[in-house]
């Protein structure tokens, strides 16, 4: 089973949707959690950190379950710039000291006119 | 330029032959990390460093070889490149900060090794 679990879609919406992303981890240590987006053929960048209360960011909402070890991203009035990869990262202290960051492997957004 | 940059952004080499991907970042961040990105496995960390001189293993260290002389660079080494290492390959910096532990990435070398 792999560490992060996420449906890699596409998820094909029309602009102005709501569109939900989900992802499950499996090592209950994980500390920190985060939604990455990567555009085609770019570099991952952070979209946000996620809380175990919840965290909003303008369109943007990160939803945590630790005691289900999932973690969600809903994304509202969808636009055509929000088209891309977006991933799913968790955070782990490990032996060597410093943190671990596992990546899943994403689930593509594709938002249309 | 401050950042985070890589070297080369492209490279096609023959299997056999030794590569080396450089990366170079101007914040001073403490840790800096080798990834690589295929389809079907998500990013992959293959070495990090937490600190000048210190270096570790990640989740798929073999054939791969790291060095960190300096805070700024953290050059990553294909000793005899195998067609298995063609992918993107990413470096990232981070500093520990709080619980934001962000890491900020390069631009990424695409190789292929034919």
């Amino acid at each position: 089973r792999k560490e992060v679990e996420q449906d890699p879609g596409p998820f094909n919406v029309p602009e102005g949707a709501t569109v939900a992303f989900n992802c499950t981890y499996s090592n209950s240590a994980s500390q920190s959690f985060f939604w990455y987006r990567q555009d085609c053929r770019k570099e991952p960048k952070l979209l946000m950190s996620v809380y175990s209360s919840g965290n909003e960011d303008g369109r943007f909402t990160a939803q945590l379950n630790r005691a289900s070890q999932y973690i969600s991203l809903l994304i509202r009035d969808s636009k055509l710039s929000d088209s891309a990869t977006y991933l799913c990262v968790v955070n782990r202290a490990h032996t060597g000291g410093g943190n671990k960051l596992t990546f899943g492997t994403g689930t593509q957004l594709k938002v249309e006119l | 330029d401050a950042g985070i940059t890589q070297s080369p952004r492209y490279k096609i080499t023959e299997t056999g032959r030794q590569v080396t991907l450089m990366c170079h970042q101007t914040w001073s961040h403490s840790y800096m990390f080798w990834y690589r990105q295929d389809l079907g496995h998500g990013l992959r960390l293959i070495y990090y460093s937490a600190a000048a001189d210190i270096t570790d293993k990640g989740e798929v260290p073999d054939g791969y070889v790291v060095s960190r002389s300096k805070t700024e660079n953290f050059p990553l080494t294909l000793e005899s490149a195998t067609r298995s290492q063609t992918s993107v390959y990413f470096c990232a910096s981070s500093e520990l900060a709080g619980t934001t532990y962000e890491q900020y990435f390069g631009p990424g070398t695409r190789l292929t090794v034919t």
